[in-house]
């Protein structure tokens, strides 16, 4: 099946650091999601891309989805205590959703 | 805010005992699914529904039931629980009312149910 290999898996940064993730996959993809989870919560969408190229910023947070559409990734700028938790990102198919298995991050006092 | 309410939101229940869940959406989506969440496994899908009475399997069917008699609810059950089965559940519903296209692949999820099978 379609599987999606994101990276890192945890990220322990400094505040106030830049932050990188992204995700890669053997198979193309129409759509590529980010999310964001906090302890005991469901996962909250940060950022949608609908078209390969497409470089979308929400605050901080600046996402890509791969020109090959195989590909996407999230930087975080000026990381905050509040931007702790997991990130994923998904990718909508044949299948449905795909998702990654996650990037803990972690800041450090 | 997609509207999606789980309950409950914390159970805790014994091997062999029915569980359901209720999965609830405000804005008329026709599709909702059902996930569990499991360290190393992430996310994956138990079943979806793509309409009133309308459902297909997931990844993770084994086990599981769901029915969907309204369009706003859609329930997962647990004819007879297992330790297998404590895992954290979500329900996703899909798109939102009035787009079209690729924009209709974006899912949105519900808080969750943490389930504790002893």
């Amino acid at each position: 099946g379609q599987q999606l290999n994101q990276s890192p898996q945890s990220m322990f940064i400094q505040e106030g650091e830049d932050v990188s993730m992204n995700c890669t996959s053997s198979s193309i993809f129409n759509t590529w999601l980010w999310y964001k989870q906090d302890p005991g919560e469901g996962p909250v969408l940060l950022i949608a891309l609908y078209k390969a190229g497409e470089l979308t910023s929400n605050g901080r947070l600046t996402a890509q989805f791969g020109i090959t559409r195989k590909d996407s990734f999230l930087n975080i700028s000026a990381s905050i205590p509040s931007d702790v938790g997991i990130y994923f990102c998904a990718a909508a198919g044949a299948d449905g959703l795909t998702f990654g298995k996650g990037t803990h991050l972690i800041i450090q006092p | 805010d997609a509207g999606i309410t789980q309950s409950p939101r914390h159970k805790v229940t014994e091997t062999g005992t029915p569980v359901t869940l209720r999965c609830h959406q405000t804005e008329n989506h026709r599709y909702m699914y059902w996930y569990r969440q499991d360290p190393g496994h992430g996310l994956r899908l138990i079943h979806y529904s793509y309409g009133v009475k309308d459902t297909d399997k997931g990844e993770v069917s084994d086990g599981y039931s769901v029915s969907r008699s309204k369009t706003e609810d859609f329930l997962l059950t647990l004819e007879s629980a297992t330790s297998s089965q404590t895992s954290v559940y979500f329900c996703a519903i899909r798109g939102a009312p009035g787009l079209a296209g690729p924009y209709q692949e974006t899912q949105y999820f519900g808080p969750g149910t943490r389930l504790l099978v002893l």
